[in-house]
Parts: C-alpha cells; structure tokens; sequence
C-alpha cells in the first residue's frame, strides 16, 4: 500500500504570496491532519479533516485554511506569506471507521516551505 | 495543560545498550500516546503507541512504559543500534479530538 503523498516537497515563496500544498492519504483512510513543524516551535497542530469537515483546529491565525475532498484527498491553504510561516509543512492520515476510537497517524514526508 | 514535556533533549548511548526516552503530562483525560521516529529529511514514523488502560506495550526493540498515577510515560529502545539514531517524539491526544500534542523531541545518537 501507497503511502501518505505530499506535493509539491519544495516550495520557494516570496512574501505576502499564498500557497497550496496538497495531501494525498493512504487508501481507504478518511481522516487527514496537518501540522507545522520548525525548529523552535516543534511539531504544532493545524487542523483535522474527516469526511470532508474540518473536526479540529489549532491555534493558527485564519490565513492557513485547508478542505478535504470526497475521495479525501486534502488541501492547505496559507495566504500572505510571512517569513516566520517557513517550515516544514505535515500531512498525517488515519483509519476512521466511524468510532470514537483512535487509530494510528500516518505521516507523509512533508513539503518544505521558504518564505523569502 | 495541553502541553507534553519530553526530556532528554539529547541522548547517546553504546551500541547495544538502553536507549530511555521520558515524557510528563497534565492533562489527565489525554487518551491515546504515540510515539515517532523521524530522520533528517523525513517525515515522522509511527514506533508504537499506547492507550492508558495499559501499562506496558512492547513491539520488537520498542517498549512503552505508561504510568497513569504519575502522568508519564517512556520508550525504551533495547540493544540499540546506530540505525537508531534520529529524533524522537512522544505526543498525546487529548480526548474527543483526532490532534496530536507532541513533545519537543529527543535527539538520539547511538555509538558504533
């Protein structure tokens, strides 16, 4: 089975741009999780989407956005890039069967976003 | 609350020996916890992962140790090798949410 995708790996962007990083989860998973990852903040929680609604969000300002389409595929959006938003960009997938039980995250190799 | 505090922040050990990662939390109704490898240019890998109704799980090399009353939690890497070596997180999730909070992760080194 085909991991969790991510594209595009590297993305260079220019201030006050905007970007979209794309997520593609492992088959038959429904659930996807974005996170940011830099060196001083760590691993940080953005948001959550499942069955193409967003369930969770982090503390993150209203310029980072992202969907999840039906075959859930997902999408982060962040708009007027400021420098501090480099990082390395994280999309975890995950078996939902419906449950309120909890199943492993699985994580894609990232997209690295500069912003110069 | 919310936060997980993870310690070492580095770490080296002898081939072979015990690698022992901690991880302390607050937040008592925290309900699932994970724990991940990551190597430079990569994105983390799922090592194992504990609900709290169980004290100890183990998987090959890794053990996670859950210790409800102290709100803590480790993994113990045994005979580790140099492949080993790589960043380490522990996270936490806290009830009725699928996010994870991660710990600020563990730099392992293990010596040839």
């Amino acid at each position: 089975k085909a991991g969790v995708t991510q594209t595009p790996r590297y993305l260079i962007k220019t201030r006050g741009q905007q970007v979209t990083l794309s997520c593609s989860p492992i088959s038959g998973h429904r659930s996807v999780s974005w996170y940011q990852q830099t060196p001083g903040q760590g691993l940080q929680f953005l948001f959550e989407y499942f069955s193409e609604t967003q369930r969770n969000k982090g503390n993150f300002p209203g310029r980072f956005s992202g969907r999840q389409f039906s075959n859930s595929r997902s999408e982060m959006n962040v708009s007027t890039l400021e420098l501090g938003d480099s990082a390395l960009y994280l999309c975890a997938s995950s078996l939902i069967q419906g449950s309120h039980l909890k199943y492993e995250q699985y994580f894609g190799p990232g997209t690295r976003l500069t912003v110069t | 609350q919310q936060q997980v505090k993870q310690s070492p922040q580095s770490l080296i050990v002898q081939k072979g020996g015990i690698s022992i990662i901690n991880c302390a939390y607050e937040n008592t109704a925290f309900d699932y916890f994970p724990w991940y490898q990551q190597f430079p240019g990569k994105g983390p890998a799922l090592l194992i992962a504990i609900r709290p109704d169980v004290s100890e799980k183990k998987e090959g090399r890794f053990t996670i140790s859950f210790n409800k009353s102290a709100k803590q939690f480790s993994l113990h890497i045994m005979d580790s090798q140099p492949g080993d070596s790589a960043t380490y997180f522990c996270a936490a999730s806290p009830p009725g949410t699928y996010k994870y909070i991660f710990g600020t992760g563990t730099r392992l080194k293990v010596l040839a």
